[in-house]
Formats: structure tokens, C-alpha cells, sequence
């Protein structure tokens, strides 16, 4: 079974704060991503990485940076956390050219006050 | 957006009925996945139907594709507490359809009662 670990599972951020959500994988994939849920909607996509030391925007990339230093290791970063950005924030795998499929932690619940 | 203007979309059902959902696409794709998403936890993949296949099951699962009307079906049979979950339609924006990068629909919130 794919193995993707979040931390921290929750977090409260003050307005105007350094968030950073960080995120390993076991499972030996080389793509990996960030998505973003608000309550009640579906997961949009903020970055993603096909490579160590590699990154790319995704569709909803404003406020938000991204860092793979290794295969297994993929954070997301908020320099200046924003009370819009509250939401969970997923975490996800996969396997290049291996069906597509998506491997996902179990969240980063964000709470900026 | 990728979907249609639908909200979240909720169904309550009792235990051993079967249950179907739906959703729409605006652009093209040639692969749609479904994945189930149960509370406190993140998604995870059900079924993924090419284009070319308009019709794949897996155990209880019944998915449709559609690319004509450019949409897509999940149906549960003989459904089980176990089934409550949020259901999600998702597309590939990637070449192939295997990029990863996903747009997903708004879900459907099935309850299962029994």
C-alpha cells in the first residue's frame, strides 16, 4: 500500500505568518503534488514536482511556494498566510506512466486566524 | 471551471440499494477517475475509465464514459454502510491523460443507511 505522511496534521497560523506543510513518500514515485480542499468542494491544484529540485504551478499557485529537495520530500510553504487560505491541504503521489493514479495523505487541516 | 455549476450534491439511500452519480465535463478528456473520500481522510482512487472503454467495473462499481456528451457515471450496487463517503469525477489536464494533474468535480455526499 502507497504511503504518503503529512505533517503537521493540524495548524493554527496567525495572518501575515510562515506556514510550512511538509510531506514524505514511501512509495518510490517519482511525480508528487499539492492540492488545496475547501470545505464542502473539491481539491484544486496548487504545485506539483516530476523531479527532485523541480517544481511547477499549478492552477492556483498565488501565495503559495513549493520545495522538492528529494524524491521522497515535498513541502508547501505560505511566506505571508492569508485568512483565504484556510482549507485542508492534501498531499499526493504517483507513479510516472502507471495509470494515473494518485496516492494522497490524509490532509493538512490550516486554520489562519 | 473544468465541471458544470453543480454544487455538492447529497444522496441518502438505505443499505442494499444500488446508487448511481453523474457528472459533467467542459473540456475534452479521454480519461475520467472517480475517487472516494471518506471523512477525515484524503481521496482515494476507485476506478479510472479511458475513453475508448465507455463502460468498466470493478467489484460493485460501475463506471460510464461518455466523451460525446462529455460525461461520466459511477454506480454502486447493493450498497453498504461502509459505502458513505464523498464521490469525486476527476480529469487529467496532461497529455494522455496521465499527468496527475487532476481537476476534480465537487463531489456527491452519499449516506448509507442502516
Amino acid at each position: 500500500e502507497a504511503a504518503v505522511t503529512q505533517s503537521p496534521r493540524s495548524k493554527v497560523a496567525v495572518t501575515g505568518g510562515k506556514v510550512t506543510l511538509s510531506c514524505h513518500q514511501t512509495n518510490n514515485h517519482d511525480y508528487m503534488y499539492w492540492y488545496r480542499q475547501d470545505t464542502g468542494h473539491g481539491l484544486r491544484l496548487i504545485h506539483y514536482s516530476y523531479v527532485a529540485d523541480s517544481t511547477e504551478k499549478g492552477d492556483i499557485p498565488d501565495g503559495y511556494k513549493a520545495s522538492r529537495p528529494s524524491q521522497e520530500n515535498f513541502s508547501l510553504i505560505l511566506e505571508l498566510a492569508s485568512l483565504s487560505q484556510t482549507a485542508v491541504y492534501f498531499c499526493a503521489s504517483s507513479a510516472q506512466g502507471k495509470g494515473g493514479q494518485l496516492y494522497f495523505g490524509e490532509g493538512s487541516k490550516l486554520t489562519v486566524l | 471551471s473544468q465541471w458544470g455549476e453543480e454544487n455538492l450534491q447529497a444522496l441518502s439511500i438505505q443499505e442494499g440499494e444500488d446508487v448511481t452519480m453523474n457528472c459533467s465535463y467542459k473540456t475534452y478528456t479521454t480519461v475520467v477517475q472517480w475517487y472516494r473520500q471518506k471523512s477525515g481522510k484524503g481521496p482515494a482512487q476507485l476506478i479510472l475509465i479511458r475513453s475508448n472503454e465507455r463502460e468498466k467495473r470493478s467489484g460493485r462499481l460501475r463506471a460510464t464514459l461518455d466523451t460525446s456528451s462529455q460525461s461520466s457515471s459511477l454506480s454502486i450496487t447493493g450498497t453498504l454502510a461502509t459505502d458513505t463517503a464523498v464521490y469525486f469525477c476527476a480529469t487529467d489536464g496532461g497529455t494522455g491523460g496521465l499527468s496527475g494533474k487532476l481537476t476534480f468535480g465537487e463531489g456527491t455526499q452519499v449516506t448509507v443507511i442502516s
